[in-house]
């Protein structure tokens, strides 16, 4: 069974700082991985998609990275803005023909200004 | 609509009592997803549906828990008999295609049922 682990569970950073959170799944054998944002009282935004065949994704100040062998992928925040605080969560897709994502359970951020 | 809506956004009950969650996906949107989201726990999956083929259920917790999608389009998750262990927050996703290929999920702001 898939298994998804997010740590640290909590991060609080000054404003400016880069900062890196770390997601890493069981199994390897993963279609894709996403990154999501969760702000208080809302729903999931995904941030950033990466493929299986694919190493790193970037949009704007985030970058992530996907090891698939070591079944492990980070999120790069650049710079971080006060706006950057809410959870993030990373989901890993099982294969092609599975609909399901299997979440961690979040990293919060807070950017203190 | 703009993205996925869910109503209420939040929902007290008495346990015991039945409760009914409504979504409505993107407009076109084939597939349809549940998930809940306890506290301090990741997000799990419920309910899949995928346009008029019989629904994946494989993630509802107990009988109590059901759903329908009426017209290929809003979606409602009822919990009868509710238990103080089925508070959580529950989302709801959609995505243009399921099963394979790229289909990226969208997800509503949530509903936030507390049993007390």
């Amino acid at each position: 069974k898939q298994e998804v682990t997010q740590i640290p569970a909590a991060l609080s950073v000054p404003e400016g700082e880069n900062l890196v959170l770390n997601c890493s799944f069981t199994d390897s054998a993963i279609y894709n991985l996403q990154w999501f944002r969760q702000d208080p009282g809302k729903g999931l935004t995904s941030l950033l998609l990466i493929q299986s065949s694919q190493r790193e994704q970037t949009s704007g100040r985030l970058n992530a990275s996907l090891d698939k062998s070591s079944g492990r992928s980070t999120l790069y925040i650049a710079a971080s803005q006060p706006g950057d605080s809410a959870t993030y969560l990373c989901a890993v897709r099982r294969w092609a023909g599975s609909y399901q994502l299997t979440f961690g359970k979040g990293t919060k951020l807070s950017v203190i200004p | 609509g703009a993205g996925v809506s869910q109503s209420p956004s939040n929902k007290v009950t008495e346990k015991g009592k039945d409760v009914e969650l409504r979504c409505d996906p993107i407009s076109g949107h084939t597939a349809l997803y549940w998930y809940r989201q306890s506290l301090g726990q990741g997000l799990e999956f419920l309910i899949y549906f995928q346009g008029n083929s019989a629904p994946d259920k494989s993630g509802l917790p107990s009988d109590r828990f059901s759903a329908e999608r009426t017209g290929g389009s809003v979606s409602t998750l009822t919990i009868q008999r509710t238990q103080q262990e089925d508070s959580a927050v529950y989302l709801c996703a959609s995505s243009l295609v399921g099963g394979e290929g790229y289909n990226e999920q969208f997800f509503g702001p949530g509903t936030r049922l507390t049993v007390l």
